[in-house]
């Protein structure tokens, strides 16, 4: 099936450093990806859709300057945590539709796990 | 988007059928049934969809009712890989441009 590989999958850092995560869809092409956060025994809330080529769609609340998302190519998008702390710590899953088969199949990544110190 | 509802824990012994209710009551006539699953500390994984037939694939089948009103899914022999946390997401089938919007969904254990 489509493969979608999100790396790192765990990182760890200082308060005020900035975060990248990539996320890339590894045998399928994606003009669209997802981005979603999740904090503990809760579930997933959407942070931001990624289109290729133009600016990212941001949901109600997320704050653009704050999670900087690129979609460099059909197979690439990156979610950059600027300025990180410790509130910002959280597991962060992305996600691309395979638009061949049924359009609301997403394939997810493993995630992120982000530890703010 | 129709709103689902499920119950938020379910326990099931290893080898016997899960089967796990999903009500959307509000579902439209060109809304499917989407069943996702996460493990714990992985990204989400996609089970299976439907509009009003009954599906099964290698990984579970899904019951819908004749009014679409609710819907089942089952996993015939649960192991205890099976133990996540199970997502019934409604949702049109249109262009790949539409993100998925995740309820609480049920916690399923497994137990040996």
């Amino acid at each position: 099936g489509a493969v979608v590989s999100q790396h790192p999958s765990r990182v760890i850092c200082k308060s005020g450093t900035s975060v990248k995560i990539e996320c890339r869809s590894l045998d399928f092409q994606a003009t669209t990806m997802f981005w979603y956060r999740q904090f503990p025994k809760k579930s997933l809330m959407l942070m931001a859709t990624s289109n290729e080529g133009s600016k990212a769609t941001y949901e109600q609340g997320v704050e653009k300057d704050k999670f900087l998302i690129n979609h460099a190519s059909l197979t690439l998008s990156t979610l950059t945590v600027t300025s990180a702390h410790p509130e910002d710590s959280s597991f962060y899953i992305c996600s691309a539709p395979l638009a061949s088969v049924a359009k609301n199949i997403q394939y997810f990544g493993a995630g992120t796990r982000l530890s703010v110190l | 988007d129709a709103k689902t509802t499920q119950p938020p824990s379910m326990d099931c012994a290893e080898g016997r059928a899960a089967n796990l209710p999903c009500n959307h009551s509000t579902i439209s006539g060109n809304e499917y049934v989407y069943w996702y699953r996460q493990i714990h500390s992985q990204g989400p994984q996609y089970i299976i969809h439907g509009l009003k037939n009954n599906e099964t694939n290698e990984m579970a089948s899904l019951i819908i009712t004749e009014d679409r009103k609710s819907s089942t899914l089952i996993l015939p022999h649960a192991t205890l890989r099976d133990t996540a946390v199970y997502y019934c997401i409604v949702r049109v089938e249109n262009n790949a441009g539409n993100m998925l919007t995740f309820g609480g969904g049920t916690r399923l254990m497994v137990k040996p």
